[in-house]
């Protein structure tokens, strides 16, 4: 199991484009987790999905950004008209199920995609 | 709301001194609460959970919901245990993390 794999590792936009971040959860897990880690801060949450679901948002700003996680394929990270202030690391996680105490389930994490937005 | 606070950035100790990072959290409901270590060029990876009461790489965290603490405590620093370190809270949704601590072990 190659654990979670994050692409790409590092990203450069210009102002006003669209960046695509991937995230492939470990083989087996349902749920997906993206945080957002900007300089000097600690992560953030952003959206919690399961499979072709949309579970919490709450992370999320209300504009330009958007996340999925089709039935095939890896999860979606979508940031349309990229500003210098989205420049951050990102980070996905995944589990087999929800994260409880009482079992083994614990977050997997990526390495991660810097974006750099110039 | 759900929140987790990690009073110190920065945290700089000896090898082998006592070593206690700070957590605080903010929840209305029964907590779950990990620790997450980042070792240098290593991805996020979890240390240790509340319900499970044990101790890894001389680790330990005890909840106190009177405090609304979740300290993480080594008795006896090692240089390797140089990393930044996260607590995290999950609540009925989600997995929400403190701003973590970089722990620096001095020789």
């Amino acid at each position: 199991n190659a654990g979670v794999m994050q692409n790409p590792r590092h990203l450069v936009r210009r102002r006003g484009q669209e960046a695509r971040l991937r995230c492939s959860p470990m083989k087996g897990h349902s749920h997906v987790y993206w945080y957002r880690q900007l300089p000097e801060e600690g992560l953030k949450f952003m959206v919690y999905l399961q499979k072709e679901n949309i579970i919490d948002e709450s992370g999320m700003p209300k504009e330009r950004f958007s996340a999925e996680f089709p039935k095939e394929g890896p999860s979606i990270l979508r940031i349309q008209q990229v500003v210098r202030g989205d420049s951050a690391a990102y980070f996905c996680a995944s589990s087999p199920q929800r994260i409880t105490p009482t079992g083994t389930t614990e977050a997997f994490f990526g390495q991660g995609t810097r974006l750099t937005v110039v | 709301a759900q929140r987790v606070t990690q009073p110190e950035k920065l945290l700089s100790v000896f090898k082998g001194a006592p070593v206690e990072l700070k957590c605080n959290y903010s929840y209305s409901g029964s907590p779950e609460l990990f620790w997450y270590v980042q070792y240098s060029r290593q991805r996020l990876q979890l240390l240790l959970r509340h319900i499970s009461r044990e101790s890894i790489k001389g680790f330990t965290a005890d909840l106190n919901k009177g405090e609304t603490s979740f300290h993480l405590k080594k008795p006896f620093a090692q240089e390797e245990d140089s990393a930044m370190y996260y607590c995290a809270l999950q609540g009925a949704q989600k997995l929400v993390f403190g701003q973590g601590t970089r722990l620096t072990i001095n020789p």
